[in-house]
């Protein structure tokens, strides 16, 4: 069955370090997104790609990048881990043809910045 | 950009009692997605509304677009304990090209005692 996986499932990083996040779905869709959930914020969007070799700026981009070379992986990658990016992050995909276009979301990552 | 604002932001029920969440947005959407989250878990997906005034039902869950397609509802009757989590409105994402960007809405926790 398709799925969509991420890893890992927690992480306690450092502030400063270099952090990536993976993201890998086998729907084989064209589309796919990061979000943060925190409290009262809901899901915002990071980054997103509507396919190989493209990448768009979420609302809340700002120390966060995302590389998509191949149609199954996004990965996240946190440029210098700050204490504001504690959180849990979820990958979703979701196909660019058709009407409905509904997502499919990883199951997370907790991330803890201390 | 476009807003999706969603109420109440947390809703605690007694088993049996009925539920409702709104979202609204200040532009026209052509079309409005619904997601639940359980404790713990991912988004999920519902079910999705494109008509002016559409109604749609899945068992005990009903939900509403709005005539001018700038609002929408989800309400629940005889809530269960099942019934327990997280649920999003989703409208489209404004801001260039959007094959399938989402704006969320703030989500609404809903508790159920039994």
């Amino acid at each position: 069955d398709a799925e969509i996986t991420q890893s890992p499932r927690h992480k306690i990083t450092e502030t400063g370090r270099q952090v990536t996040l993976a993201c890998h779905q086998t729907w084989n869709h064209n589309n796919m997104f990061w979000y943060r959930q925190d409290l009262g914020h809901g899901l915002r969007l990071i980054h997103y790609s509507y396919g190989v070799q493209d990448t768009n700026k979420g609302e809340v981009s700002d120390g966060y990048s995302v590389s998509r070379s191949n149609t199954e992986d996004l990965p996240l990658t946190l440029e210098s881990a700050a204490s504001s990016q504690t959180s849990v992050y979820f990958c979703a995909s979701s196909d660019r043809t058709g009407f409905l276009r509904e997502q499919y979301f990883g199951p997370g990552t907790r991330l803890t910045v201390t | 950009g476009q807003q999706v604002m969603q109420i109440p932001q947390y809703q605690h029920v007694q088993e049996g009692e009925d539920f409702t969440t709104y979202c609204n947005s200040s532009t026209t959407l052509s079309n409005i997605q619904w997601y639940k989250q359980r404790p713990g878990g991912h988004p999920v997906f519902l079910i999705q509304l494109v008509k002016s005034g559409e109604v749609k039902k899945q068992k005990r869950l009903t939900f509403q677009f709005g005539e001018a397609k700038k609002n929408s509802s989800l309400h629940i009757t005889a809530t269960q304990t099942t019934d327990v989590g997280t649920y999003f409105c989703a409208g489209p994402g404004t801001g260039g090209t959007s094959y399938g960007k989402l704006t969320f809405g703030q989500g609404t926790i809903l508790t159920v005692h039994p």
